[in-house]
């Protein structure tokens, strides 16, 4: 059983287009997040949601839109991509109230804009 | 803000060999500290983790004591093996939310 899923695993498209990418969580976690890691291997954190509510936002595009339709769930919309969002897109969950911030990974979601 | 620095890589030894990561952190208080493995292709997996100053984290023959001092977090090895070869990330956080985490070091280890 998969814990954090995410799909798709790849994604090409090209500049302008719309897409989506959706994440899942079987841990029976109530926070989740999105990080974008770059061709350099940093990753950033993007948003994060607790209990279908954003918590985190950080200073991102706003093309970019989390939706999250109930815990188990975080979707990324990003709208009009340019060629800088390609990179890999990780879904990440954790357990409210375990302060010591163990993060669950998915296996990412590579993007590339053409 | 609260953040972590970890030395450059990539960092290429031989198998059998000692291995240290120095990872350093910045923070307004007394964050729990940890350090990632990304194996290529895949997603980020917990190696170790310390919530406290002296805790030492350990797991597969990977070590790192909480030091707080030197604000310091450094990954130790005695005897890589090929199969370490991966991304190591140190990471911290404060809220118990989200993590910050440095910028990776690569590790190759050669037969």
């Amino acid at each position: 059983d998969t814990a954090v899923s995410q799909t798709p695993k790849y994604l090409v498209t090209q500049m302008g287009n719309d897409k989506s990418i959706k994440c899942e969580q079987n841990l029976g976690h109530d926070t989740m997040y999105w990080y974008k890691q770059d061709s350099k291997k940093f990753l950033k954190i993007m948003f994060s949601y607790n209990n279908k509510e954003l918590i985190i936002n950080e200073t991102v595009p706003n093309r970019f839109s989390p939706k999250s339709p109930d815990k188990a769930h975080l979707n990324l919309h990003i709208n009009s991509l340019e060629l800088g969002d390609s990179a890999v897109y990780f879904c990440a969950s954790s357990r409210t109230g375990d302060y010591t911030g163990e993060l669950f990974f998915g296996e990412g979601s590579r993007l590339t804009v053409l | 803000g609260d953040s972590v620095t970890q030395m450059e890589g990539p960092v290429t030894l031989s198998e059998e060999a000692f291995l240290t990561i120095n990872c350093t952190y910045t923070a307004t208080g007394y964050p729990s500290l940890f350090w990632y493995v990304q194996y290529p292709g895949e997603g980020l997996q917990l190696l170790l983790k310390a919530t406290k100053a002296d805790d030492k984290g350990s797991n597969k023959g990977f070590e790192a004591t909480y030091r707080k001092e030197t604000t310091s977090f450094h990954l130790e090895k005695g005897s890589v093996q090929v199969s370490d070869s991966a991304v190591y990330f140190c990471a911290l956080t404060l809220s118990g939310y989200a993590l910050n985490f440095g910028k990776g070091t690569s590790l190759l280890v050669t037969p």
